[in-house]
């Protein structure tokens, strides 16, 4: 079954503790990308990855690190977490089908992340 | 970054009733794309468009992308209590890269039986 596995679900951390939220995928997917999702604010993209070793800001990448050793591994890394980090994290993946265009994001179910 | 304009914020409807949302975006638009996420899961692709004018149904659901390559509108027809959920749109304008993707705020439908 084609998948994108976040953990953990759901992280109650502290200011300055670092933390990584793990997304995996079994699909062969060439592109991975984070996103959170905060009140009104809809989804905004935190960085993504085209494929292996290739990593891009998005609009929110501030607080945040990735990186892309092997293809179906992308963990987000938060090195000193603050409050306002605080919100629901997405994985999504895509492949590239044909010069211009990629397949659907296929998302993970997401990580809630309370930083105190 | 790239602001996509999505409206109704939220939408309150009786079942049975027809339901319409749009996005606006403030430069050309090559791809546009509708999600649904329902609540304690990622969001789920509903329609692609990759052509201006391009009108594309997916059983109950339409969505067109805009000729001016800068709106794009969902349209659901007699709505049933599972189309609860937030809608979000989301493309990706001429100038950036394949990467990156923009989404709007989202629309919060609830349908009362």
């Amino acid at each position: 079954e084609a998948q994108v596995t976040q953990n953990p679900r759901y992280l109650i951390t502290v200011t300055g503790k670092k933390l990584t939220v793990t997304c995996s995928q079994n699909m062969n997917h060439e592109y991975m990308s984070w996103y959170r999702q905060d009140p009104g604010l809809g989804l905004r993209q935190i960085y993504y990855s085209m494929n292996v070793e290739v990593t891009d800001k998005g609009d929110v990448p501030e607080g945040y690190k990735v990186s892309r050793k092997e293809k179906r591994n992308f963990p987000l890394i938060l090195e000193s977490p603050s409050p306002n980090q605080t919100s629901l994290y997405f994985c999504a993946t895509a492949s590239f089908l044909r010069a211009g265009k990629n397949s659907p994001l296929h998302f993970g179910n997401g990580t809630r992340l309370t930083v105190t | 970054g790239q602001q996509l304009n999505q409206s109704p914020q939220s939408m309150f409807i009786q079942e049975g009733e027809d339901v319409s949302m749009n996005c606006t975006s403030s430069s050309i638009f090559n791809t546009w794309l509708w999600y649904k996420q329902d609540p304690g899961e990622g969001p789920v692709l509903l329609i692609a468009l990759y052509k201006a004018g391009e009108l594309t149904s997916n059983g109950r659901l339409t969505a067109q992308f805009g000729i001016t390559r800068k709106d794009s509108f969902l349209n659901i027809s007699a709505s049933i209590p599972s189309d609860v959920g937030i809608y979000f749109c989301a493309g990706r304008n001429r100038g950036s890269t394949l990467g990156r993707l923009y989404f709007g705020r989202g629309t919060q439908l609830t349908v009362w039986p």
